[in-house]
């Protein structure tokens, strides 16, 4: 089955610090990656929509100057929390799949980030 | 606004017995719906989706219903194993934008 690999699973750096999380997508080409945030005991909140060779998409409310995002290959997504607070500290997973429409997200085993 | 509900936070059910998972969503624009699995500290599994076409898939020991008229879909695990037990997410997309909309969760309990 789909595979995709998030690293690092787990991040703890000090406040002011620039951290990059990794996507790959190992056995498919994913034009389209997800990124998203969980809160402790709350759902997954969509952050962006990452397109292949294009600028990502923002949901409203997520600072696009705060959390760059990347999409250089059809294998790989970054996600890079800009000068990192705690309050950005957060479980942070990516999916990716196939096509747009009508085919499930494959989701990587997400990034602990505790910003000190 | 949350788009997609689970209304129950929890579900406890004995090893063997039937397990149902209840999602509620107000856009009407959803046409693809999926489960997912998941533990703690570590990224959602995919169990079984449902297009908005159909009013029910089955996979195994897992079955999805979908009410359109209802805006309702549950899953259906039967027989219940302990194994089963974890959180389970509903998601809703709309096939002119792919984004995924969790519902909050539920977290299920399989008792032996």
């Amino acid at each position: 089955g789909a595979v995709v690999s998030q690293h690092p699973s787990w991040v703890i750096c000090k406040s002011g610090t620039s951290v990059k999380i990794e996507c790959r997508s190992l056995d498919f080409q994913a034009t389209t990656m997800f990124w998203y945030r969980q809160f402790p005991k709350q759902s997954l909140m969509l952050m962006a929509t990452s397109n292949e060779g294009s600028k990502a998409t923002y949901e409203q409310g997520v600072e696009k100057d705060k959390f760059l995002i990347n999409h250089a290959s059809l294998t790989l997504s970054t996600l890079t929390v800009t000068s990192a607070h705690p309050e950005d500290s957060s479980f942070y997973i990516c999916s990716a799949s196939r096509q747009m429409s009508n085919q499930p997200q494959h989701f990587g085993d997400g990034t602990r980030l505790s910003i000190l | 606004d949350q788009q997609v509900k689970q209304n129950s936070p929890s579900l406890s059910v004995q090893e063997g017995r039937i397990s149902i998972l209840n999602c509620d969503y107000t856009n009407s624009m959803f046409d693809y719906f999926l489960w997912y699995k998941k533990y703690p500290a570590e990224g959602p599994t995919f169990l079984i989706s449902i297009s908005s076409i159909k009013d029910k898939n089955e996979d195994g020991r897992f079955t999805v219903f979908l009410n359109k008229s209802a805006k309702h879909l549950s899953l259906h695990i039967v027989p219940s194993q302990p194994g089963d037990s974890a959180v389970y997410f509903c998601a809703a997309s709309s096939s002119n934008t792919g984004k995924l909309i969790f519902g909050q969760g539920t977290t299920l309990q399989v008792k032996p």
